[in-house]
Formats: C-alpha cells, sequence, structure tokens
C-alpha cells in the first residue's frame, strides 16, 4: 500500500528565516506531487505541482520554491519566511492525471 | 476556468439525524468529482469519488452522493450521522482536458457538527 509522510508536524519560525519542509512517498513509482496550503477560511490552495523529477510548475507568485530532487521526494523551502506564510501545508500525491489525490498529514507552519 | 460552490459553510445536526451538504460545479466539460472530509489538524482524507458509470456512489461509512449532470451538482448525503462525522468536508473537481496534469478544485469547505 501507498503512505505520504510529511515532516515536521508543527513548526515555529521567526519572520526572515529559512523554511524547509519534506514530503515522501512509499510505495508507488512516478506519482505526480503537489504543494497546498490552507489557511484559516480560506480553503486550500495550490502552491506547486510536479509530475517528474526536477519539473516543478508554480500556481501562484509568492515566497515559496519547491524542488523535487528523487521521485517521490518533494520539498517546500523559503529563504525568508513572512508572517503571511503561516499556515496548514499539505502535500497530496497522485497517479498521473485525472486522478484522485491523497494527502498527506499536513505541516502546521507559524511565522512570529 | 472550473469552479466549485458549496453551499453551506456551516452545517449543525443532531446525532441520528439525516444530513445534506451540497456541492455545485461550474464546467462545461467532463468532469471527476471527489468529496474529501479533514478532522481538526489533519490532512484530508478522500472520501468518494465519481469518476464515470453510475451516478450514485458510496463510501464504506455510510455517505453517498449522486452526481447530477443536468445541475451541476454533487451533494453528500447520510441518512443517520454519528457524532464522530463532526468534520470538515470539502468538495473537489477536476475538469477531462482542461490541463495537462488535471487540476484539482476545492471548494470552500462545509463544516458539519453533530451534536448529542
Amino acid at each position: 500500500s501507498q503512505t505520504i509522510h510529511q515532516w515536521p508536524a508543527t513548526l515555529v519560525q521567526p519572520v526572515g528565516s529559512p523554511l524547509s519542509l519534506e514530503c515522501t512517498v512509499e510505495g508507488t513509482s512516478n506519482p505526480n506531487l503537489y504543494w497546498y496550503r490552507q489557511a484559516a477560511g480560506r480553503g486550500l490552495q495550490l502552491l506547486f505541482y510536479s509530475v517528474g523529477i526536477g519539473q516543478i510548475s508554480s500556481e501562484v507568485p509568492q515566497n515559496l520554491s519547491a524542488s523535487r530532487p528523487q521521485d517521490r521526494q518533494f520539498i517546500l523551502s523559503s529563504k525568508k519566511l513572512l508572517l503571511s506564510d503561516s499556515g496548514f501545508y499539505l502535500c497530496a500525491w497522485s497517479r498521473g492525471n485525472y486522478n484522485e489525490q491523497f494527502f498527506g498529514p499536513g505541516t502546521r507552519l507559524t511565522v512570529l | 476556468a472550473q469552479s466549485v460552490t458549496q453551499l453551506d459553510s456551516q452545517v449543525p445536526v443532531f446525532e441520528e439525524a439525516p444530513v445534506e451538504l451540497r456541492c455545485n460545479y461550474s464546467s462545461s466539460v467532463s468532469v471527476y468529482l471527489f468529496w474529501y472530509v479533514q478532522y481538526p489538524n489533519q490532512g484530508l482524507q478522500l472520501l468518494l469519488k465519481y469518476l464515470s458509470g453510475s451516478t450514485l456512489v458510496e463510501s464504506i461509512n455510510g455517505f453517498e452522493a449522486e452526481f447530477n449532470k443536468s445541475q451541476t451538482s454533487f451533494h453528500l448525503r447520510k441518512p443517520s450521522v454519528h457524532i464522530s462525522d463532526t468534520a470538515e468536508y470539502f468538495c473537489a473537481v477536476i475538469t477531462a482536458g482542461g490541463t495537462s496534469y488535471g487540476k484539482l478544485t476545492f471548494g470552500q469547505g462545509t463544516i458539519l457538527t453533530v451534536h448529542p
């Protein structure tokens, strides 16, 4: 069976500090990978998606970046965090296109 | 562009009562439809999906949803809710052929609160 992991589970960072969130998928190969942010009362916003190693597409301009150094690893980064980066970050995967996405447990980021 | 509207932001009900969470989408092409459930401080769990075939789909815990193409709706129903069903529910849609990767568009969510 497939599983998806995210870490850390919670993170408190000062404004201006760097960020690195990691997501890994087990039990499948060549998945599509996604990063979402869920802010209070604002639903889910797709940040990045990847259809293969080194292939990253950004949905919205922002202070964040993503990388996919290995087939089943997806990393969300920032060089300098802003207060507005606070939120619940969710990683997801799917088998190719037009299929359901499976979500990880999420990372709660608080920027102070 | 596809969009999803969940008509109720909050739905309070009593235990063992029936419930309907409403979802409408806008798309002029074929769609794939999903309902996800999110418990506090957790990720989203897939509840049920419609890809093709029978328009009535069911989950293992008693929820069902019906795809209505003419009304562009995918409402979620349960005949008798439990306290444990308290959670936030998200409707989502992928438009076939809209993008190369099948972008999943979410509604704003409906918070279902089941009271004893």
